[in-house]
């Protein structure tokens, strides 16, 4: 089991860029969950997913959109990047709620 | 919504002394997770403790769940650089299908 993986590991992005990260998990998780953390802040959450086909918002949505086409892949989309954007973002899964949540590596993200 | 306050964020100890991280939640706590993490990299899962008085051991590390007082302290004996990194307690916060709340963590430095 590779458990949760993030593509890309490290990213660029100019203002205004768009991008895509991707998260996969091959644990059969209902749950799954999109994070930033930054310096001070600790996590805190962006989107997440109770099942294939739904999305709901967390604490800091604004700038993001996902999608959970299916059940093993949460994407996270940045539409129009800004600097604010800039920070480490972290994909975890659950098997049900509430539950051990299992992480991936993250995607270091910077916006110029 | 509940807040979990961790104390103290950071912490630099001798290797060999032993070393508490406090765990504060302003809501009960029906369920609390403690991860670590290593810098750079994800959260790995340590313990899971669910009930009033729970104590659970995974190597040098326990960690203890008061109801009560609402709050689970992590306890490092005779510590190691293995230890260095940054331990985050997330809490069940109760409701529909609410994720974890996390706090924003305490670093913990090893030195020689």
């Amino acid at each position: 089991n590779a458990g949760v993986t993030q593509t890309p590991k490290f990213r660029v992005l100019k203002t205004g860029q768009s991008m895509t990260l991707l998260c996969a998990q091959d644990m059969n998780h209902e749950y799954m969950y999109w994070y930033r953390q930054d310096p001070g802040m600790g996590l805190r959450l962006i989107h997440y997913s109770v099942g294939e086909g739904t999305t709901a918002k967390g604490e800091v949505p604004d700038g993001y959109n996902v999608s959970r086409l299916k059940k093993q892949n949460f994407l996270l989309g940045l539409e129009s990047a800004a600097p604010s954007q800039t920070s480490v973002y972290f994909c975890a899964s659950s098997y049900i709620r509430p539950d051990t949540q299992y992480f991936g590596p993250g995607t270091r993200l910077t916006v110029l | 919504s509940q807040e979990l306050e961790q104390s103290p964020q950071s912490l630099i100890v001798q290797e060999g002394k032993n070393l508490t991280i406090n765990c504060t939640s302003s809501k009960t706590l029906y369920g609390l997770y403690w991860y670590k993490q290593k810098y750079g990299e994800g959260l790995i899962f340590l313990m899971m403790l669910q009930k009033g008085g729970e104590e659970k051991s995974h190597e040098k590390i326990t960690a203890k769940l008061d109801e009560k007082k609402q709050q689970s302290s992590l306890h490092i004996t005779a510590s190691q650089p293995s230890h260095a990194g940054i331990y985050l307690c997330g809490a069940d916060a109760r409701g529909g299908n609410t994720p974890l709340v996390f706090g924003k963590g305490t670093r913990l430095s090893v030195i020689a």
